[in-house]
C-alpha cells in the first residue's frame, strides 16, 4: 500500500528564514513524487516533481525537493522565506512506472506561516 | 495552457438531496479526477476517468456518483447529502498517462 507523511501540521517561521517541510513516504517500488501548494482560498498548484535522475529537483517560485531513498523522504526547501509562502503546502505520491495506472496519494498537509 | 472550471463555487443543500457537482477543462487532457478535501486531512479520491468513456471509482465512493459526459466535461453526485456535512470538491485533470495533474477552483459544499 502507498501512504504519504507530513509529520507537522503547522510550521512557523519568520521572513528571511530558510524552509523545510518535511514528507515520508511508504512504497515498495521506485515512487514519483510531487509538491503541490495551496494559497489561501485558492486550488492546488504544482509545484515540482521527482521522477529519476538527478535527487535535487528544483520548481517554481524557488522551492527545490530532495529525494532520500534511504530514509523514504521527500523534503521541500527554500531559502529564504518570503510572506508570499504563507500557504498549505502538500506532499503527493504516484507509484511510478511500476503501476499500470497511477493516482496520486496525498499527506495531510502542512500549514506554513511566515511572519515578518 | 488551459484552465478548469467548476459550478458551482458554493453549493448548500439539505440532508437526503441529491447534489450534483460539474466540471470543465480545456486542456484536451484524457484523464480527470475528482477529490474531496476536508479540514486537516489531504485529498481523498472520490472517482476517476482515464478516458472519456471511462469510469473508476476512487477511495471514497461510497455516496457518491461520477459521470463522464464527454471528454472535456466529468460530473459528480452526491447521492444523499449527510448533515452537517463540510467538504471542498476539487477536479483536476492529467494527459493520459501523466503524473502531473491540474487543478480547479474548488466547490465548498455545506449540508444544513
Amino acid at each position: 500500500a502507498q501512504s504519504v507523511d507530513q509529520p507537522d501540521a503547522h510550521v512557523t517561521l519568520s521572513e528571511g528564514a530558510s524552509l523545510e517541510l518535511r514528507c515520508s513516504y511508504s512504497y515498495s517500488a521506485a515512487p514519483y513524487l510531487f509538491w503541490y501548494v495551496q494559497y489561501p482560498g485558492q486550488s492546488l498548484q504544482f509545484l515540482l516533481k521527482y521522477i529519476t535522475g538527478d535527487t535535487v529537483v528544483k520548481g517554481t517560485k524557488g522551492f527545490e525537493a530532495e529525494f532520500r531513498k534511504s530514509n523514504s523522504s521527500f523534503n521541500l526547501k527554500k531559502s529564504p522565506a518570503h510572506w508570499s509562502d504563507s500557504a498549505k503546502y502538500f506532499c503527493a505520491l504516484e507509484g511510478g512506472a511500476s503501476s499500470s495506472f497511477s493516482k496520486l496519494v496525498f499527506g495531510q498537509g502542512t500549514s506554513l506561516s511566515v511572519v515578518p | 495552457g488551459g484552465i478548469i472550471t467548476q459550478t458551482p463555487k458554493f453549493l448548500i443543500g439539505q440532508e437526503g438531496q441529491k447534489l450534483t457537482l460539474k466540471c470543465q477543462q480545456n486542456f484536451n487532457h484524457d484523464t480527470m479526477y475528482w477529490y474531496r478535501q476536508d479540514s486537516g486531512k489531504g485529498l481523498r479520491l472520490i472517482y476517476y476517468s482515464i478516458t472519456e468513456n471511462d469510469l473508476q471509482k476512487g477511495d471514497l465512493s461510497e455516496g457518491y456518483d461520477a459521470s463522464r459526459e464527454k471528454k472535456s466535461s466529468f460530473s459528480l453526485t452526491v447521492t444523499s447529502a449527510q448533515k452537517n456535512e463540510m467538504a471542498v470538491f476539487l477536479c483536476a485533470s492529467s494527459i493520459l498517462g501523466g503524473d502531473t495533474q491540474y487543478f480547479g477552483p474548488g466547490t465548498r459544499l455545506l449540508v444544513l
